[in-house]
């Protein structure tokens, strides 16, 4: 089965410094996309970043930015100068074999990021 | 402004009913999904719709039924045939087709169920 595998259940991270989730997956799909989403206590999903397989460039969207080792199947997210609003829920995620042009999606169970002041 | 609305935010059910949550969007996205998330798990898909009157089961479809006859709505009814239905239900929507916006999911505010 397809799964999407996030490692730390929870991770703290002092406000201002760098913290790292971890994500690995397992496709066989040569092209496809991945996600990171976040899920912040009103537990509305929002898009973070996401990276198309096929670039080699690691995606970047102001303070987050991905580090994606596509052989090794390791899509890891980077927050760089952590702030208070970044305390959420943050998911992996990729489309299942077949559902490349399509919205669905398996998510891996979730890191909770606590950022201390 | 354009998004997805999710209603009720909380429900109760009593065993043995049928509840159904409301999801309309107004991003004229072709496709919309039904995710449920129980605590300290990811989200899981319950079914989807790529356009009217057509959708599809996902990964736990049973004890849950979905309609798809406008565009804009996908209400998902939890029936009595689910036996564990609590959880949080998150509806989304994306845009359809072969660009690199049709994997990107808008997603609602999401809808409590508690079964009493």
């Amino acid at each position: 089965a397809q799964t999407v595998t996030q490692s730390q259940p929870e991770m703290s991270v002092q406000e201002a410094e760098t913290v790292t989730l971890s994500c690995t997956y397992d496709t066989s799909e040569s092209d496809y996309y991945l996600f990171w989403y976040k899920q912040p206590p009103s537990r509305q999903m929002i898009l973070v970043i996401r990276q198309e397989a096929y670039k080699q460039q690691n995606a970047t969207e102001n303070r987050f930015s991905v580090n994606f080792q596509k052989a090794a199947k390791s899509f890891s997210l980077k927050i760089s100068d952590s702030q208070l609003g970044d305390a959420a829920m943050y998911f992996c995620a990729y489309p299942p074999h077949g559902s490349s042009n399509t919205g669905k999606l398996i998510f891996g169970q979730g890191t909770t990021l606590q950022v201390k002041p | 402004d354009g998004g997805i609305t999710q209603s009720p935010k909380y429900l109760f059910r009593k065993e043995g009913q049928n509840v159904t949550l409301s999801c309309e969007q107004n991003l004229n996205h072709d496709a919309m999904y039904w995710y449920r998330q129980d605590p300290g798990q990811g989200l899981r898909l319950i079914y989807y719709s790529q356009i009217v009157n057509d959708f599809q089961k996902g990964d736990i479809a049973e004890g849950y039924s979905v309609s798809r006859e406008k565009k804009e709505s996908f209400p998902l009814t939890v029936t009595s045939a689910q036996k564990n239905p609590t959880a949080f239900y998150l509806c989304a929507s994306s845009s359809r087709g072969h660009s690199s916006g049709a994997n990107v999911l808008t997603f609602g505010a999401g809808s409590r169920l508690t079964v009493l």
